[in-house]
């Protein structure tokens, strides 16, 4: 079955300090796997996907993440947060053109 | 190119009242999602279209959802007699093909009352 767990519900970090949110998933093909983010009442924005090749994928926002078959995961990180980084982000799977399996999130709140 | 743009942003309706959100997606994409989206959760896949074809629906969408895209560009999502589970949020992407990630709206927050 396809799924995607993020098993951290709120992370709070400082302003500054670096971050990583984890991301596994369970999927019966080759996965693609995405990361959005999410602003209170707002849509999701496309952080950085991941298809094939290099398994270090940089994306908008000066984030970045790993592809690890091995241990089925996906994780985001960044150097160094900035206040504006706090919203609500989602790990995805999918096949291209096909739907998208969503984790529940991680909420990330920045302290000043 | 605006994006994707959904309407309305928000509405607020009784229960049993039908309600219809509308999508109109990136010009050139030719694939059309509806997702939900529930307080703490991540988006639920709902149904998909390809030019204005649906190819698949969730068994998230009961017999009261209806959704078409008549002409392969805007879209519509119809909810008949309305219940209070069907609060959240509606979210519309698109994609053009085989070009990989969707572009997602703002989303319709639905409150049922």
């Amino acid at each position: 079955a396809q799924s995607v767990t993020q098993p951290d519900i709120h992370i709070t970090v400082s302003e500054g300090a670096s971050l990583e949110l984890r991301c596994n998933y369970s999927y019966g093909a080759t996965p693609y796997l995405f990361w959005y983010v999410q602003s209170p009442g707002q849509g999701l924005q496309l952080l950085l996907k991941y298809f094939s090749g290099d398994t270090l994928v940089q994306g908008i926002k000066g984030f970045e993440a790993e592809f690890k078959r091995s241990q089925s995961s996906f994780n985001l990180r960044k150097p160094s947060v900035h206040w504006s980084d706090a919203a609500e982000y989602f790990c995805a799977v999918g096949a291209p053109g096909n739907q998208f399996y969503f984790g529940t999130g991680t909420s990330l709140t920045v302290i000043p | 190119d605006t994006g994707v743009s959904q309407n309305p942003r928000h509405k607020i309706t009784k229960r049993g009242q039908n309600v219809t959100f509308r999508c109109d997606p990136i010009s050139e994409h030719n694939r059309l999602y509806w997702y939900r989206q529930t307080l703490g959760q991540g988006p639920e896949f709902l149904t998909y279209f390809q030019n204005e074809a649906q190819l698949e629906k969730s068994r998230l969408l009961s017999d009261r959802f209806s959704a078409e895209r008549p002409k392969g560009s805007f879209s519509t999502l119809e909810i008949q007699r309305t219940e209070q589970g069907d609060s959240a949020m509606y979210l519309c992407a698109s994609s053009q093909g085989s070009n990989y990630g969707y572009t997602f709206g703002s989303g319709t927050r639905l409150t049922v009352v």
